[in-house]
C-alpha cells in the first residue's frame, strides 16, 4: 500500500527539541522530493521544509531555518525533522508530503506539489 | 517570497450549485506551477489539481482550474455533498511552497 506515517510528536517544553519521523512504503522513496507541512490548530495549512530525493538538497521556511533540520535515509525509506528551539508558535500537526515525479521519454521531473499526504503527528509546545 | 491570497474566506451553497475559487498570487507564479488541495475535517489535504488545470487522479471531472500569471480559478461546477471542504492553493514554481489561506465551501 502506498502511504506516509508519520510519528514523534508529543508534548514538548518551549526551548526544547523533537524528532519526527516519516514510514514511507509502496512507491520508489529515493526517486522523490520529500516535504514537512504542519497546520496549527484551526489554522491553514504551511510548507515548512523540503529534501530532493538524493538528501543534497534542502529548503526551509523563513519560520524554521536554523532551528528545523529535515533529513532522509532513504535505505530506511524514512523522512525525519529535527525540531529545536522549540516555541509556541510551532504547535501544529505536522504532515509529511510527497513530492510528484514526472516521467516523459525516459525522463523523469520532480515537482514541488504533493500527491501523497500522511495524516500526521501532533507536536504541542507548552510549559 | 510569492503570498498567495484565497477568496472568499467561505464560501455558503446548496448542492448543485456552482463553486467558484479565487486565488491571487503577489507576484506572477512560474511556470504555471499552481496546485490546488481539498481537505476535510480530521484528514489529511488531498491533491486535486496540479499544473494549473491539469486534475490528479481520480478526481472528478466536475473540477476545474483556470488562470495565469497571478489570477487563479478552482471551479466546482455542480457541488456534491462529499464535496464540502476547505480548498488550499500552493505555488510550487519557487521555494518557500507557500500555500493560500484557504477556502471554506460550506452547505447553506
Amino acid at each position: 500500500e502506498v502511504q506516509l506515517v508519520e510519528s514523534g510528536g508529543g508534548l514538548v517544553q518551549p526551548g526544547g527539541s523533537l524528532r519526527l519521523s516519516c514510514a514511507a512504503s509502496g512507491f520508489t522513496f529515493s526517486s522523490h522530493s520529500m516535504n514537512w507541512v504542519r497546520q496549527a490548530p484551526g489554522r491553514g495549512l504551511e510548507w515548512v521544509s523540503g529534501i530532493s530525493g538524493s538528501g543534497d538538497s534542502t529548503f526551509y521556511a523563513d519560520s524554521v531555518k536554523g532551528r528545523f533540520t529535515i533529513s532522509r535515509d532513504n535505505s530506511k525509506n524514512t523522512l525525519y525533522l529535527q525540531l529545536t528551539s522549540l516555541r509556541a508558535e510551532d504547535t501544529a500537526i505536522y504532515h509529511c508530503g510527497k513530492s510528484a515525479l514526472n516521467c516523459t521519454g525516459g525522463e523523469c521531473y520532480s515537482y514541488w506539489y504533493f500527491d501523497l499526504w500522511g495524516r500526521g503527528t501532533l507536536v504541542t509546545v507548552s510549559s | 517570497e510569492i503570498v498567495l491570497t484565497q477568496s472568499p474566506g467561505t464560501l455558503s451553497l446548496s448542492p448543485g450549485e456552482r463553486a467558484t475559487l479565487s486565488c491571487r498570487a503577489s507576484q506572477s507564479v512560474s511556470g504555471s506551477y499552481l496546485a490546488w488541495y481539498q481537505q476535510k475535517p480530521g484528514q489529511a489535504p488531498s491533491l486535486i489539481i496540479y499544473g494549473v488545470s491539469s486534475r490528479a487522479t481520480g478526481i472528478a471531472d466536475r473540477f476545474s482550474g483556470s488562470g495565469s500569471g497571478t489570477d487563479f480559478t478552482l471551479t466546482i461546477s455542480r457541488v456534491e455533498p462529499e464535496d464540502f471542504a476547505v480548498y488550499y492553493c500552493q505555488q510550487y514554481g519557487n521555494s518557500p511552497f507557500d500555500f493560500g489561506g484557504g477556502t471554506k465551501v460550506e452547505i447553506k
